[in-house]
């Protein structure tokens, strides 16, 4: 069974430092996902990547992947608060079925 | 608003009792998706159907089970509900079909079950 791991679980940084997340997978993909959720709300689509070196940005958030080491970052760059939530990958192995989620990091940006 | 719509949004009811979630999909979105979020379980995926048919089962329990109408829309039953059943249910919804290389999936605003 595919395993994925993320880490740390808990991440509590302060306004304007930077940080990686990050999730280590445990078969053979070159699909993998980010979704953000906010406490009590719904999974938001951060970034699709789709092939060994991928990177893509969106504001502060950076997210790459390595399907070689089976690896991929969110790297948060000068955080605000606003970015404070728990932040999922996600795998899947074929196309069209199941995802498999990691356990997420629970994100606290400190004024 | 990702275009999947779930309802209701809250539900509460009592251990043994069954209920009912439904789901519609994005426009165009064939696939549908059930997944389970606890606190102490994470997300856990339970079923996926597409077009009408199941094609993936993840971690469902026998009480529990889905379809998928020729509308597209959803609906996860639930039933002989326990304490442990308390959680929230999200349906997801994604495009996928021939020629689609990956599976972006798109989540609606969930269901939170209560059961007392």
């Amino acid at each position: 069974e595919l395993k994925v791991e993320q880490n740390p679980l808990f991440l509590s940084m302060q306004e304007g430092k930077n940080y990686t997340i990050y999730c280590n997978y445990s078969t053979t993909s070159d699909r993998l996902y980010w979704y953000r959720q906010d406490p009590g709300k719904s999974l938001e689509s951060l970034f699709v990547l789709l092939s060994n070196g991928a990177v893509k940005q969106e504001g502060r958030l950076m997210a790459s992947l390595d399907t070689k080491a089976r690896l991929s970052t969110l790297h948060i760059t000068a955080a605000v608060h606003d970015l404070s939530a728990t932040y999922f990958c996600a795998v899947d192995i074929n196309t069209g079925n199941q995802f498999y989620f990691g356990t997420g990091t629970s994100l606290t940006v400190i004024p | 608003d990702s275009g999947v719509t779930q309802t209701p949004k809250h539900l509460i009811t009592a251990t043994g009792q069954r209920v009912t979630l439904r789901c519609s999909p994005r426009s165009g979105d064939l696939s549908v998706y059930w997944y389970q979020q606890s606190l102490d379980q994470g997300l856990q995926f339970l079923i996926q159907y597409y077009n009408g048919e199941e094609r993936a089962k993840g971690n469902i329990l026998e009480r529990f089970s889905a379809q998928q109408f020729p509308d597209l829309h959803s609906e996860l039953n639930l039933s002989s509900l326990e304490l442990g059943d308390s959680a929230l249910y999200f349906c997801a919804s994604s495009v996928v079909g021939i020629g689609q290389t990956y599976n972006e999936q798109f989540f609606g605003p969930g269901t939170r079950l209560t059961v007392l």
